[in-house]
């Protein structure tokens, strides 16, 4: 079983849909939460950090993470086609200086006119 | 203020040739990634440094060789080139513990 867990698409929505992006994960160790975004022949951007469980929210996009059941999600409000990327999870655990993060496969998504 | 900058941007080897991919960053980073990118396979940490003179194997070391000697420059060298090595490399960098990696642009590489 593979640490993180990704649906890789294609997603295909609407301009104006609001869209749902979900990851997986086994290692209960994982305490941050990132969501990347990437989109064609450019290197991943940070999009949303979090610590701790619950939602957080940074203007159309919210962050939800669930310890509890080892599930994190992306919701893109209101979607444009400017968000067509494709958008990685990632997650590390606090605990010696390497920092590692572990990265899901990448959902890609296009949102269309 | 450029971020983490990684040369060249495409490059094609014949198997067996050698070559160094060039990262450095701007930003007084201590810590510094290479991954590499292959589709459906998401991002597979190669090495990783904390601090100039510091370098460890990440998942997939075998066939690159990495230095640091100084803050700011991270280079990747390839030895003798195979086509698995076909990929697509990014070279990222981090301030603090627990904060986010910033990414450079990628190196696509090609082995021939």
């Amino acid at each position: 079983q593979k640490e993180v867990e990704q649906d890789p698409g294609p997603l295909s929505v609407p301009e104006g849909a609001i869209v749902s992006l979900n990851c997986t994960y086994s290692n209960s160790a994982f305490q941050y939460f990132m969501w990347y975004r990437q989109y064609s022949r450019k290197g991943p951007e940070l999009l949303m950090y979090t610590y701790s469980s619950g939602n957080k929210e940074d203007g159309r996009f919210t962050a939800q993470v669930d310890k509890s059941s080892k599930y994190i999600s992306l919701f893109i409000r209101d979607s444009q086609p400017s968000d067509s990327a494709t958008y990685l999870c990632a997650m590390g655990n606090y605990g010696g200086a390497t920092n590692k993060l572990i990265f899901g496969t990448g959902t890609l998504l296009a949102v269309q006119p | 203020n450029a971020g983490v900058t990684q040369t060249p941007k495409f490059r094609i080897l014949k198997i067996g040739q050698s070559m160094t991919l060039q990262c450095t960053q701007d930003m007084n980073h201590n810590y510094m990634y290479w991954y590499r990118q292959d589709p459906g396979m998401g991002l597979k940490l190669i090495y990783y440094s904390v601090g100039a003179g510091i370098t460890d194997k990440g998942e997939v070391p075998n066939g690159y060789n990495v230095s640091r000697s100084t803050t700011e420059d991270f280079p990747l060298r390839l030895e003798l080139a195979a086509p698995s090595q076909t990929s697509v490399y990014f070279c990222a960098s981090m301030d603090r513990y627990n904060q986010p990696q910033h990414f450079g642009d990628g190196t696509r590489l090609s082995i021939l």
